[in-house]
C-alpha cells in the first residue's frame, strides 16, 4: 500500500525557535497533502491543506504566519512551527492524498516546546 | 458543519470479549466512512472504509456497519485481544473530500 513518512519522529525545542516536520510520500506522488494537529486525548483536527505549487489553504484559527507550510514537490510537504511556544506542544499528523477520497496517513512527529 | 462524536470514550473489557464501538455523525451527506487504530504516540492504522452506499465492511474480527440515515456507524470486535488495545477513531469524509474525525474511544482489553 501507499506509504507516508513524517520526520522527525520526535522534537524537542526550546521556546522561541522555530522547527520544521517533514512529510514525503514514498511510493506516490501526492499534489495535496495536509497537516493535522492532535492534543493529548483529543481526535485529529485538519490545520491545513497543502497544495503542490501553490498556497496553503489554513482551517478557521490557524495562524499561517505561524504555521509556515511549503509544499516545493509532487512527493514532499515541510511545514514549520515559527518561534515555538509551549502550548504549541502537539502530535502533528500528515496525510496525502493518493487521488480522490483516498488519503494515507503519516506515523506522527511529536513536538514538545521547552 | 459536520460533527462526530464516539460513545464511549473509554472502555476496558476481559480479553475474550465480543464489544461494539459506536459513531454519531451529524450531518449524512458523506462520501464514506473510515475506522482507524492508533496505538500510543503513533499514527493510523486504516481498519475498515465504508462506502456511503454500503451497509457494512468485514476484515478479520472486524466488522463495521454504517446506517447512513440515522448517523451512525458501529465497530464490532469479535473475540477482543490484548493487542487490539488502542485507540480507535472513526472518519467521515464528505463530498468535499474533507476527513472529519470523531473523538475516538480509548479500548483496553485486559489478559
Amino acid at each position: 500500500g501507499a506509504v507516508v513518512s513524517q520526520h522527525p519522529s520526535r522534537v524537542i525545542c526550546k521556546s522561541g525557535t522555530s522547527v520544521k516536520i517533514e512529510c514525503r510520500s514514498l511510493d506516490f506522488q501526492a499534489t495535496t497533502m495536509f497537516w493535522y494537529r492532535q492534543f493529548p486525548k483529543q481526535s485529529l483536527m485538519l490545520m491545513a491543506t497543502s497544495n503542490e505549487g501553490s498556497k496553503a489553504t489554513y482551517e478557521q484559527g490557524v495562524e499561517k504566519d505561524k504555521f509556515l507550510i511549503n509544499h516545493a514537490s509532487l512527493t514532499l510537504s515541510t511545514l514549520t512551527v515559527t518561534s515555538a511556544h509551549p502550548e504549541d506542544s502537539s502530535f502533528y499528523i500528515c496525510s496525502a492524498r493518493l487521488s480522490s477520497y483516498e488519503q494515507y496517513f503519516g506515523p506522527g512527529t511529536r513536538l514538545t516546546v521547552t | 458543519k459536520q460533527e462526530v462524536t464516539q460513545i464511549p470514550a473509554a472502555l476496558s473489557v476481559p480479553e475474550g470479549e465480543n464489544l461494539v464501538l459506536n459513531c454519531s455523525f451529524t450531518d449524512s451527506a458523506i462520501y464514506n466512512l473510515q475506522w482507524f487504530r492508533q496505538d500510543p504516540g503513533k499514527g493510523l492504522t486504516s481498519l475498515l472504509l465504508i462506502q456511503s452506499s454500503q451497509r457494512e465492511q468485514t476484515s478479520g474480527r472486524l466488522n463495521a456497519s454504517l446506517d447512513k440515515s440515522s448517523g451512525r456507524s458501529t465497530l464490532y470486535i469479535a473475540a477482543s485481544q490484548p493487542g487490539d488495545s488502542a485507540t480507535y477513531l472513526c472518519a467521515v469524509v464528505d463530498y468535499g473530500q474533507n476527513f472529519v474525525f470523531g473523538p475516538g474511544t480509548r479500548l483496553s482489553v485486559l489478559p
